[in-house]
């Protein structure tokens, strides 16, 4: 069974700072990896994914994340924040196959800006 | 939300009650699914749909029940709605086919609140 962990439930960062936002994977065959963000009140959005190819994914809004297998890792990080990022962000997971279209998700990661 | 419709958005209902929500999309995706939000928990998968009247359940699927009987809705009911089933509800739908493996969109949720 595929899973994944984020490290730390909150995380706050001053504005202009690096964010960084831990994910780490569990999965027994390569898996596809996503970062979604979810604004107050608002449903998910796709920030990036890793499927294939290049292991440094750019997104939207200047984040971007890297798949390194040999960590089981698929950190995001944005070189400097802005208030607008202020949201909580999930990594998921799933497994290479398209017959399987479950995704599973870590358990969120609050980002707070200070001013 | 590429056409993704939640309703209603917000109930308060009593235990013991039936519920059911109800996703719209207008896309013409194949799969659908239902997750629940809850604190500490991210986003856990409820039941799923792979086509018309075929849906699957996912991990925590004790207690509700899923129907779709045409491409463009499925339903999520609550038998007997227990204080338990309190949490945000997200439909979510695959697709665009151009974003590629396993995209999931998201609709805007259905808090329910079970008194």
């Amino acid at each position: 069974a595929q899973s994944v962990t984020q490290l730390g439930s909150h995380v706050s960062v001053s504005e202009g700072a690096l964010v960084l936002l831990r994910c780490n994977y569990s999965s027994s065959v390569p898996p596809y990896l996503f970062w979604y963000v979810q604004y107050p009140n608002q449903g998910l959005q796709l920030l990036l994914k890793y499927t294939t190819g290049a292991t440094l994914v750019k997104g939207i809004n200047g984040f971007e994340a890297e798949f390194k297998k040999s960590e089981t890792s698929f950190h995001l990080t944005k070189p400097s924040a802005h208030m607008s990022d202020a949201a909580e962000y999930f990594c998921a997971v799933s497994d290479r196959n398209f017959g399987n279209e479950k995704l599973t998700f870590g358990t969120g990661t609050r980002l707070t800006i200070i001013p | 939300d590429a056409g993704i419709t939640q309703s209603p958005r917000h109930k308060v209902t009593e235990t013991g009650t039936p519920v059911t929500l109800r996703c719209h999309q207008t896309e013409n995706h194949r799969y659908m699914y239902w997750y629940r939000q809850d604190p500490g928990h991210g986003l856990r998968l409820i039941h799923y749909s792979y086509g018309v009247k075929d849906t699957d359940k996912g991990e925590v699927s004790d207690g509700y029940s899923v129907s779709r009987s045409k491409t463009e809705d499925f339903l999520l009911t609550l038998e007997s709605a227990t204080s338990s089933q309190t949490s945000v509800y997200f439909c979510a739908a695959r697709g665009p086919v151009s974003s590629g493996a396993n995209v999931l969109t998201f609709g805007a949720g259905s808090r329910l609140t079970v008194l």
